[in-house]
């Protein structure tokens, strides 16, 4: 199951919006809305952003959404804060009790 | 408190197997699946696979089959994940992950450096 592509970096002004994309296939993405974010700072577990394409657990601000359309999920990170700043990873249930992680994606706050 | 605790780091040899484990509290151990999830120096997140705690059923994807095996030992509400086979490209931190509903993983482990070297 090859990974799911994401740009390699995004970056934005405190304020600001950065999207993020992640492209795979209808085997995956396009099949199903099983679509998950995932934070991670340096030296640290990933941390649950987005579940089921858009939810948003309880705890993660409300300026981080998601979205999917056909193969391509996106991350939407409104109004940039310094603390925004860290590798995202989207994930996707793949079929066959398969899952399968993107590529990740650097964002930093310029 | 809900956690998931993992051991301690290990280095090995070439052709070694290590077994990491993962201790989960706070919520009923067998309620949900547990993944497994590596990452390698500077790389991305690789998922590996499942193990079912009720069931202790278990499921790996097809680049790990043959070298992983999953268990767990539901007396201490621990799942292992044993890899044989080690090679230098497995060196990398293997995270342990509750799976929760179908999809997502809310809780992590602090992750487990295991590192490969002659």
């Amino acid at each position: 199951q090859p990974a799911l592509t994401q740009p390699p970096s995004a970056s934005g002004p405190p304020g600001q919006s950065v999207t993020i994309s992640c492209t795979g296939t209808s085997s995956d993405v396009g099949g199903y809305n099983y679509v998950s974010w995932y934070q991670q700072h340096p030296g640290k577990a990933p941390k649950l952003m987005i579940y089921e394409v858009s939810k948003r657990p309880s705890g993660v601000p409300g300026r981080f959404s998601g979205s999917k359309s056909g193969n391509t999920a996106s991350l939407t990170v409104s109004g940039l804060q310094a603390e925004d700043e860290a590798d995202y990873y989207c994930c996707s249930y793949a079929g066959s009790y398969n899952y399968v992680f993107g590529t990740g994606t650097k964002v930093t706050v310029l | 408190q809900v956690q998931l605790v993992q051991s301690g780091a290990e280095v090995k040899t070439p052709g070694a197997s290590v077994k990491v484990s993962c201790k989960a509290s706070g919520y009923t151990f067998t309620d949900n699946y547990i993944h497994w999830v590596r990452q390698a120096p500077g790389e991305g997140l690789e998922w590996m696979g499942w193990i079912n705690p009720k069931n202790a059923g278990t499921h790996y994807t097809w680049s790990f089959q043959g070298r992983v095996t999953m268990t767990r030992d539901t007396s201490i509400t621990t799942t292992y994940m044993e890899l044989s086979g080690l090679t230098p490209g497995d060196t990398a931190v293997y995270f342990c992950a509750r799976g929760d509903g179908s999809s997502w993983f809310p809780l992590w482990g602090q992750g487990t450096l295991v590192t490969v070297s002659s």
